[in-house]
């Protein structure tokens, strides 16, 4: 089986700096997933990462090690407009093209 | 974004009667899912679909069944709706190339009372 694990609740002051853990533990690694869901709305794909190291997309970078079977997602000069959930999500080797999701962290930024 | 719609966007109905949601897409994918999202699990894979008229089951298929007949519909039935199934439902499209993102629609609201 797999297990994707994420905090539940975080909040931060806006134009702070936040990083958001997931670990996992799945047969094989064949990439992971960021994803952004506002409240009421669908999700959105943030970031992929596959191999180690640190990518980044102007306020948002992602990390990955793939030994540690961690993950973090780093939101920079926060906004109001961050306060949503963020989803983890892993591929799995062996073919999958099915990722499974954390249960993700609900992200308050407050002024 | 993937052009991908869902409908009803809401709907309420009561126990035992069955409910068929709707999902379109427009990018040609081969792959569709369907997930519930619950507090406190996420979002969990109900059926999935490789191509017209292959499906496959998820984690949580008991109570669903699904059907594709067209590579742009994925169609999700809720054979006899119980309170349990009570959710927010998501469909989702894309490729199996393993960097490329799943593509959401907006999700249904549906509530069985």
């Amino acid at each position: 089986g797999q297990n994707i694990d994420q905090p539940t609740e975080m909040t931060a002051t806006e134009g702070a700096i936040v990083q958001i853990n997931c670990t996992y533990q799945t047969s094989g690694f064949n990439g992971l997933f960021w994803y952004q869901q506002h409240a009421g709305e669908a999700p959105t794909f943030l970031s992929y990462n596959v191999l180690d190291g640190l990518e980044e997309k102007g306020r948002f970078s992602s990390f990955l090690s793939r030994s540690k079977g961690y993950s973090y997602l780093l939101l920079k000069e926060l906004q109001m407009k961050d306060s949503a959930s963020y989803l983890c999500a892993v591929r799995a080797s062996g073919g999958s093209y099915i990722p499974t999701f954390g249960r993700g962290t609900s992200l308050i930024v407050h002024p | 974004d993937a052009g991908i719609t869902q409908s009803p966007r809401h709907k309420v109905t009561e126990t035992g009667t069955p409910v068929t949601l709707r999902c379109h897409q427009t990018e040609n994918h081969r792959y569709m899912y369907w997930y519930r999202q619950d507090p406190g699990h996420g979002l969990r894979l109900i059926h999935y679909s490789y191509g017209v008229k292959d499906t496959d089951k998820g984690e949580v298929s008991d109570g669903y069944s699904v059907s594709r007949s067209k590579t742009e519909d994925f169609l999700l039935t809720l054979e006899s709706a119980t309170s349990s199934q009570t959710s927010v439902y998501f469909c989702a499209s894309g490729t199996a190339d393993s960097n490329q993102p799943q593509h959401f629609g907006d999700g249904t609201r549906l509530s069985i009372l």
